[in-house]
């Protein structure tokens, strides 16, 4: 079983909507969460991390649930902007970092 | 601005030619990660650095070596390229604290002719 799972889309949405990510981890003891984004042929760039307690960031809502083991990433009020691959990171301890596969959005016009 | 710093962002090489790939970084963390990034998928972890421990990965290939010298320099290095290894390149760091992200360089796209 992977560490990490993601949906890997793609999601195409028009500008305006609202669209949401899971992620789901496999092991229980996977201490921090992280969502990046990343644009076509560029390197990954941290979003946000995502807190027990759930946190926001502008249009991004970030929500983690221990019991289920799946994070999530919302994205209100979509932009053209958006539009890129969204990688669900899960460390477990230590230095050990795993990534999901990505999860493709296109937002259209 | 503290950052991790790749070169070169481009490198082509000759099939079966080495290379090597170079990560600095100015935010004096102590883990440096070398990642292999094919087209659609996700990042592959090949080694890390704790400090100066080298940590490899049990499926990355013997091709493949690290070095490290410093805190702040990390060198991949291609000992006979492929051209199954045309991929993106990423250097990464981390503070070992398990709650602190990765902060990834631009990559170097690594093409073999």
């Amino acid at each position: 079983r992977k560490e990490v799972e993601q949906d890997p889309g793609p999601f195409n949405v028009p500008e305006g909507a609202t669209v949401a990510f899971n992620c789901t981890y496999s092991n229980s003891a996977s201490q921090s969460f992280f969502w990046y984004r990343q644009d076509c042929r560029k390197e990954p760039k941290l979003l946000m991390s995502v807190y027990s307690s759930g946190n926001e960031d502008g249009r991004f809502t970030a929500q983690l649930n221990r019991a289920s083991q799946y994070i999530s990433l919302l994205i209100r009020d979509s932009k053209l902007s958006d539009s890129a691959t969204y990688l669900c990171v899960v460390n477990k301890w230590g230095n050990q970092f795993y990534f999901g596969t990505g999860t493709s959005l296109t937002v259209i016009p | 601005d503290a950052m991790v710093i790749q070169n070169p962002r481009y490198q082509v090489t000759q099939f079966g030619k080495p290379v090597t790939l170079s990560c600095s970084q100015t935010l004096n963390h102590n883990v440096m990660y070398w990642y292999q990034q094919k087209s659609s998928q996700a990042p592959k972890l090949l080694f890390h650095y704790y400090d100066k421990d080298f940590n490899n990965e049990a499926d990355t290939p013997d091709n493949f070596q690290s070095r490290r010298p410093n805190t702040s320099f990390c060198f991949l290095d291609i000992r006979s390229p492929g051209l199954g290894d045309a991929a993106m390149y990423l250097c990464a760091t981390s503070r070992t604290a398990s709650n602190q992200p990765q902060h990834f360089g631009d990559g170097t796209r690594l093409s073999i002719l």
